[in-house]
């Protein structure tokens, strides 16, 4: 059973560009959610999916970044414009119910902005 | 506000050592916490978790601790092996089915052989 899977790994973009996450949630789990980790740092909580879904993105800056999770398909994370400060390693969860009990973490994507 | 803080930034023990990790939180509400390991260039792994109606809960070589009374938290390892270095946090979720996880900053366990 494969756990929670990111990619990319790693993600280089230059300023003003976008960058697409990825992530598809265990098997048989239909809720997911996305964290941020800056270096040094905690996990944030960004935005909480369930198939096509927006449940709560109370976390998720207002401007610039959007999240699906759609009927088919993995959820994506979408950056426009990036800027230095959105460097970061984010983060996917899923569970099998809606709840925080034993969420399943993702090897999660390293972005880089030059 | 909720917050999850950290009294230690970096741990340091020799391999069979117990270590214990702190942790404290301000939210009076919180009734779930869950500890997670972080190693480097993964995501965090779930520990152990203890609920508000328990002041302990047993793992394998993990022990959590709730105070309730000064809102407090511990992770007990007992004889820390050198597989154990990573980051660990402490998270809140501020009741069970809220969907928001609050971490702490985390603290470095560094084991020596």
């Amino acid at each position: 059973n494969a756990g929670v899977m990111q990619n990319p790994r790693h993600l280089v973009r230059r300023r003003g560009q976008e960058a697409r996450l990825r992530c598809s949630p265990m098997k048989g789990h239909s809720h997911v959610y996305w964290y941020r980790q800056l270096p040094e740092e905690g996990l944030k909580f960004m935005v909480y999916l369930q198939k096509e879904n927006i449940i709560d993105e109370s976390g998720m800056p207002k401007e610039r970044f959007s999240a699906e999770f759609p009927k088919e398909g993995p959820s994506i994370l979408r950056i426009q414009q990036v800027v230095r400060g959105d460097s970061a390693a984010y983060f996917c969860a899923s569970s099998p119910r809606g709840t925080n009990e034993k969420l399943f973490f993702g090897s999660g994507t390293q972005l880089s902005v030059l | 506000g909720e917050s999850v803080g950290l009294h230690l930034p970096t741990l340091s023990v020799q391999e069979g050592d117990n270590s214990i990790i702190n942790c404290a939180y301000s939210n009076s509400a919180s009734d779930y916490f869950i500890w997670y390991k972080q190693e480097s260039g993964k995501g965090p792994q779930f520990i152990i978790d203890i609920r508000s109606n328990m002041d302990k809960r047993q793992g394998q070589r993990v022990t959590a601790l709730l105070n309730k009374t000064v809102k407090h938290l511990s992770l007990q390892i007992a004889a820390t092996q050198p597989g154990d270095s990573a980051v660990y946090f402490c998270a809140d979720s501020l009741g069970m089915g809220f969907q928001k996880l609050v971490f702490g900053t985390g603290t470095r366990l560094l084991v020596s052989p």
